[in-house]
């Protein structure tokens, strides 16, 4: 069974850009979660989404945006980035929402604002 | 709001010891997992914990479980190289389940 993937894997922006990051889940895995991962930072939740529906949201600014797709892929916006937004993105999928389904995370997108 | 803390932030040994890290929770958890990431990799489910004094062993990783649910600990044997990443804790809310809760994380260093 393929893992999760993410694309891309490496990304380059500008201050003020927006961008798009993709993540496809395990096959037959309903919810997809995203975190944010600076050094020192830990995993910093953003939101999670389960059959096409948000479920949960953390504390990021509403620059932050995502959606999940019928086919349970997912994509993560950022909008007028800013330098601070330069971070791994990870994305998790997990079967369902039960608090016993462990997360499968992708290899991450790296992003960089410059 | 629901805090899970984790210590040490970093920890560095010399390769054959031990090699512990806690995470408490201000608040009761239904259960908790602990994942392991390896330097420039992603966090890999490791093990989950949900009863109370629970104690699970894997290899040289001992995984433990309060009495109150509210804190976690994960002790490694005999450190060696390959253990080398950062372990983080996470947890749900034994009130409100939805949202994963997670530690920053301990970064593991081992010198040969």
């Amino acid at each position: 069974k393929a893992g999760v993937t993410q694309t891309p894997r490496y990304l380059i922006k500008t201050r003020g850009q927006q961008v798009t990051l993709s993540c496809s889940p395990i096959s037959g895995h309903r919810s997809v979660s995203w975190y944010q991962q600076t050094p020192g930072q830990g995993l910093q939740f953003l939101f999670e989404y389960f059959s096409e529906t948000q479920r949960n949201k953390g504390n990021f600014p509403g620059r932050f945006s995502g959606r999940q797709f019928s086919n349970s892929r997912s994509e993560m916006n950022v909008s007028t980035l800013e330098l601070g937004d330069s971070a791994l993105y990870l994305c998790a999928s997990r079967g369902g929402v039960a608090t016993n389904e462990k997360l499968f995370f992708g290899s991450g997108t790296q992003l960089s604002v410059l | 709001g629901q805090q899970v803390m984790q210590i040490p932030q970093y920890q560095h040994v010399q390769e054959g010891e031990d090699f512990t890290t806690y995470c408490n929770s201000s608040t009761t958890l239904s259960n908790i997992q602990w994942y392991k990431q390896r330097p420039g990799g992603h966090p890999v489910f490791l093990i989950q914990l949900v009863k109370s004094g629970e104690v699970k062993k894997q290899k040289r990783l001992t995984f433990q479980f309060g009495e109150a649910k509210k804190n976690s600990s994960l002790h490694i044997t005999a450190t060696q190289t390959t253990d080398v990443g950062t372990y983080f804790c996470a947890g749900y809310n034994a009130g409100n389940n939805r949202k994963l809760i997670w530690g920053l994380g301990t970064s593991l260093a081992v010198n040969p």
